[in-house]
C-alpha cells in the first residue's frame, strides 16, 4: 500500500530557528505539491514540482521559505528563520499528472509550531 | 479563474441520518472534481471523483454526481455512522491550472450515536 511519507510528524521551535520538513512521495508519480493548513486560511499551495522541477512557488513567502526535490524520493521545505504565524500543519501531496489520472494523494502532515 | 464554494458548516446529525454537503463550482475548462475527506489528526484522502458530466463517484456508501448544467457536485450518504465525522472538502483541477487542485473552504461534519 503505497503512501506519502512526511518527517517530523510534529515539530515545536522557538522563533528564528531554520524547520526542515521532509516528503517521500509514492514512487512513479511525477508531481510533487507542498500544502500549509490553517484555521484561518484553510488548505493554501505553497509550491509544486514536475519531474523535479520547480514550476510555481508564487504561494511561498520568498524571502524565508525554499522548496527543493534534490532527487526523486525526497522533498523539502525549509524555513529560515522561522516565525510563530508559521504554525500550522504542512502537507505534502504526490500524483501522477497526465491530463487523465489528475488525483493527488495526501501524507499525513508535519504540524509545525513556532514559540 | 476556477473556485469551489461549498455549504458552510458545523453540520450535526445523528446516526443512520442522511447527510448532503452541497458543492458548485466555477471552472474556466471542463474539470475533474473531486470529494476529500480529513479525519481528526490525518492528512486528507481522495473519498471518490468524477471526471466527465453525468459520471458518479462512489464509495463507502458516499455519492456525488457531476452535473455539469447546474455546475455542481454535491455529495450524499444515505446513513451516516459515527466514523463519518471529519472534515469533507470539494475539489476540482483541469488543464487551465496545470491541475493543480482547487478546494474548498472544507465542511466539518459530526455524527453523534
Amino acid at each position: 500500500d503505497a503512501r506519502v511519507t512526511q518527517t517530523p510528524r510534529h515539530k515545536v521551535t522557538e522563533m528564528g530557528q531554520e524547520v526542515t520538513m521532509r516528503c517521500q512521495p509514492i514512487l512513479g508519480h511525477n508531481t510533487v505539491f507542498w500544502y500549509r493548513q490553517t484555521m484561518m486560511q484553510g488548505l493554501e499551495l505553497l509550491a509544486y514540482f514536475r519531474n523535479r522541477a520547480p514550476l510555481d512557488d508564487s504561494g511561498m513567502p520568498k524571502d524565508r521559505f525554499s522548496a527543493e526535490m534534490p532527487d526523486a524520493t525526497l522533498a523539502t521545505l525549509k524555513i529560515q528563520p522561522s516565525e510563530p504565524r508559521d504554525s500550522a500543519v504542512y502537507f505534502c501531496a504526490s500524483g501522477f499528472v497526465d491530463g487523465v489520472y489528475n488525483e493527488q494523494f495526501f501524507g499525513p502532515g508535519t504540524r509545525l509550531t513556532v514559540l | 479563474g476556477n473556485s469551489v464554494t461549498q455549504m458552510e458548516g458545523p453540520v450535526t446529525l445523528s446516526e443512520e441520518a442522511f447527510l448532503t454537503i452541497n458543492c458548485t463550482y466555477t471552472a474556466t475548462g471542463y474539470p475533474s472534481l473531486f470529494w476529500y475527506v480529513q479525519y481528526p489528526g490525518e492528512g486528507l484522502q481522495l473519498l471518490l471523483k468524477a471526471t466527465k458530466a453525468d459520471d458518479k463517484g462512489s464509495n463507502k456508501g458516499f455519492e456525488a454526481t457531476y452535473r455539469k448544467e447546474t455546475t455542481s457536485f454535491h455529495l450524499e450518504k444515505g446513513s451516516v455512522q459515527v466514523s463519518d465525522s471529519a472534515v469533507y472538502f470539494c475539489a476540482l483541477s483541469d488543464r487551465s491550472n496545470d491541475y493543480k487542485l482547487s478546494f474548498g473552504a472544507g465542511t466539518t461534519v459530526t455524527v453523534r450515536a
